[in-house]
């Protein structure tokens, strides 16, 4: 089955500075790739996700990156800010009614 | 979006005894729902994919005989924890696929906080 790997598990910037968490994944099927922010206690929101036909993909500060051959995408946030504060999830799933798998998460601590 | 709703929110029950929760989608039908599980400080584990009509599937390590899943209905899925145990303890989050939608996004329940005494 899928083996979702994210790195790091903790990370602190300071504020205005960019922030950049990666993950690999190694079922080659699947073609969806969202990242969740969590706060304590709530439900995964979803901020961006990509699917496997599309390289890039940005919103506001927020931008997601898939390389499907090395099968790695990575969370970009720029000009962080401390409401940025959270622990973040990368997933992936494949095709049709399959589950997300979620990598293991990072926090991320935006130092003002 | 979709939106997924689950009941309880937390739940405080004795060791031994049984705790049902609820997982609806409210705007829209769902043949399939998941359910997670997180402990403190740890990520989201699938522990079961629950199908409408049908019996669920659950991934390996999750007792069904201890954790059943019934989909009665295309809006409706119960997770019911059976002879809870203290380790039971931990945050229980379910999940949809809207198929009118991108049938890519899962629509994620508020959770439900379990205690186990």
């Amino acid at each position: 089955g899928e083996n979702v790997e994210q790195h790091p598990s903790t990370l602190s910037v300071q504020e205005g500075d960019s922030a950049v968490i990666k993950c690999t994944y190694s079922d080659s099927a699947s073609n969806y790739f969202p990242w969740y922010k969590q706060e304590l206690g709530k439900r995964p929101q979803l901020i961006i996700d990509i699917r496997s036909n599309v390289g890039e993909k940005k919103d506001q500060r927020i931008a997601v990156t898939l390389n499907k051959t090395a099968k790695h995408f990575s969370l970009h946030i720029t000009e962080t800010q401390p409401e940025d504060s959270a622990v973040y999830f990368c997933a992936a799933s494949g095709p049709g009614n399959t589950p997300l798998v979620f990598g293991k998460g990072t926090r991320l601590s935006v130092i003002a | 979006g979709a939106v997924v709703s689950q009941h309880p929110s937390r739940v405080i029950c004795k060791s031994g005894t049984s705790v049902k929760i609820e997982c609806r989608s409210l705007d829209f039908q769902a043949t399939t729902m998941f359910w997670y599980r997180q402990f403190p400080k740890q990520s989201l584990m699938l522990m079961a994919t629950s199908n409408e009509g049908s019996k669920a599937t659950y991934e390996q390590g999750v007792e069904k005989d201890k954790f059943l899943i019934n989909h009665a209905s295309l809006t409706l899925s119960t997770l019911t924890v059976t002879s809870a145990h203290p380790e039971d303890s931990s945050f229980y989050i379910c999940s949809a696929r809207d198929p009118k939608g991108t049938a890519y996004e899962q629509y994620f329940g508020p959770g439900t906080r379990l205690t186990v005494t």
